[in-house]
């Protein structure tokens, strides 16, 4: 079935440094990818539509200047956390739909912002 | 979308099966009724999905109402290994891709 996959699984990093997550469909092309925030015992929360080709679309209440989207090509879109802080920790999932069947998610980036 | 109530958690004993509510009362007739699953610190995996046909794939059996008023989700054995958040979604099927709206879904834990 359908994969999608996130890179890294975890990571640790210091207030005020930047941090990509990767996720990409492995085989097949999406060009929309999600983007989710999960923090501890909460449910997922939207964070943005990456769109391949043009501009992420950002939910109420995010920043789209400290949460960068990249979805350069059909398999890949990156999410860049800039200028961390120990408020951004969280559980990071994105998500992608190949035509005709349901939603595929990745297994996620515990982010810890020390 | 619709908003479903699930309730909160369940305990389900292992081998017996486990049968997890969701009431969607305000649902519309081209939504259609879907369940996924979060295990711990993993992302969410999808199991089933139906519009008011009762629905059975190899993970579970979808059982919606005849009003679509609620449906349930039927784990029919249940091993330590189902014990996860379950969602329950109601939403518009369309071509495409879309977001899903999590609500706070139902803590399963299997016990041995």
């Amino acid at each position: 079935g359908a994969v999608v996959s996130q890179h890294p699984s975890r990571v640790i990093c210091k207030s005020g440094t930047s941090v990509k997550i990767e996720c990409r469909s492995l085989d097949f092309q999406a060009t929309t990818m999600f983007w989710y925030r999960q923090f501890p015992k909460q449910s997922l929360m939207l964070m943005a539509t990456s769109n391949e080709g043009s501009k992420a679309t950002y939910e109420q209440g995010v920043e789209k200047d400290k949460f960068l989207i990249n979805h350069a090509s059909l398999t890949l879109s990156t999410l860049t956390v800039t200028s961390a802080h120990p408020e951004d920790s969280s559980f990071y999932i994105c998500s992608a739909r190949p035509a005709g069947t349901e939603a595929f998610f990745g297994q996620g980036t515990r982010l810890t912002v020390v | 979308d619709a908003k479903t109530t699930q309730p909160t958690s369940m305990d389900c004993a292992e081998g017996r099966a486990a049968n997890l509510p969701c009431n969607h009362s305000t649902i519309s007739g081209n939504e259609y009724v879907y369940w996924y699953r979060q295990i711990h610190s993993q992302g969410p995996q999808y199991i089933i999905h139906g519009l008011k046909n009762n629905e059975t794939n190899e993970m579970a059996s979808l059982i919606i109402t005849e009003d679509r008023k609620s449906s349930t989700l039927i784990l029919p054995h249940a091993t330590l290994r189902d014990t996860a958040v379950y969602y329950c979604i109601v939403r518009v099927a369309r071509a495409g891709s879309y977001q899903l709206t999590f609500g706070k879904g139902t803590k399963l834990s299997v016990i041995p």
